[in-house]
């Protein structure tokens, strides 16, 4: 079973929607949780953590379920420069970071 | 200030050649990360070193290794290259080892070196 595992998409919305999509993991050891952006060829960049109480950035809103063990990430009035793919990223153990496969999100015109 | 560097950005080996990514941490970071992204996957653990000690190691083969220099600058090394190896290999610099960094996202990517084994 793999450790982070994410909904592919993709995800097509327009402009100024509504978009989410959740993440599973499956160490309930897990310690500290995240949510990356990586645009296409290029390195991921941090997008936000994830708090156990959920937390907002802007127009992102993160959330976790420590006893269900997923994560989601809802990005409200999408932007065309939203388009990307959002890595969730999940903390191991102190010196790890496992990655899922990415969610792709498209923000048409 | 600069970022993490890697060099080179691109490479083109034949299998069972033999390959050496270099990386350069972010100034004052004493940690790096190397992983390894196929199209279409999420980046995999390969090591973390930090002050020049090995800290972890990924599921990865023995033609995998690495290093980290006194500058903390790192080197990864892949030996007798396989097709499969072909892939996105990112260095990450922290100012931490442990806990503290993953909790506040402390890891910073460097834009990759991207090697195709033909």
């Amino acid at each position: 079973r793999k450790e982070v595992e994410q909904d592919p998409g993709p995800f097509n919305v327009p402009e100024g929607a509504t978009v989410a999509f959740n993440c599973t993991y499956s160490n309930s050891a897990s310690q500290s949780f995240f949510w990356y952006r990586q645009d296409c060829r290029k390195e991921p960049k941090l997008l936000m953590s994830v708090y156990s109480s959920g937390n907002e950035d802007g127009r992102f809103t993160a959330q976790l379920n420590r006893a269900s063990q997923y994560i989601s990430l809802l990005i409200r009035d999408s932007k065309l420069s939203d388009s990307a793919t959002y890595l969730c990223v999940v903390n191991i153990n102190d010196y790890k970071l496992s990655f899922g496969a990415g969610t792709t999100v498209t923000v048409r015109a | 200030d600069a970022g993490v560097t890697q060099s080179p950005t691109h490479l083109i080996k034949t299998r069972g050649q033999h390959v050496t990514l270099r990386c350069s941490p972010i100034s004052g970071h004493k940690s790096v990360s190397w992983y390894q992204q196929v199209l279409g996957q999420g980046p995999q653990f390969i090591f973390q070193y930090y002050e020049k000690e090995e800290r972890g190691r990924g599921n990865f083969p023995d033609r995998f290794s690495a290093r980290q220099f006194p500058n903390y600058s790192s080197e990864l090394n892949v030996n007798a290259l396989l097709l499969g190896d072909s892939a996105l290999y990112l260095c990450a610099s922290s100012p931490y080892a442990s806990g503290t960094t993953l909790s506040q996202g402390g890891y910073t990517f460097g834009s990759g070196t991207r090697l195709t084994v033909v």
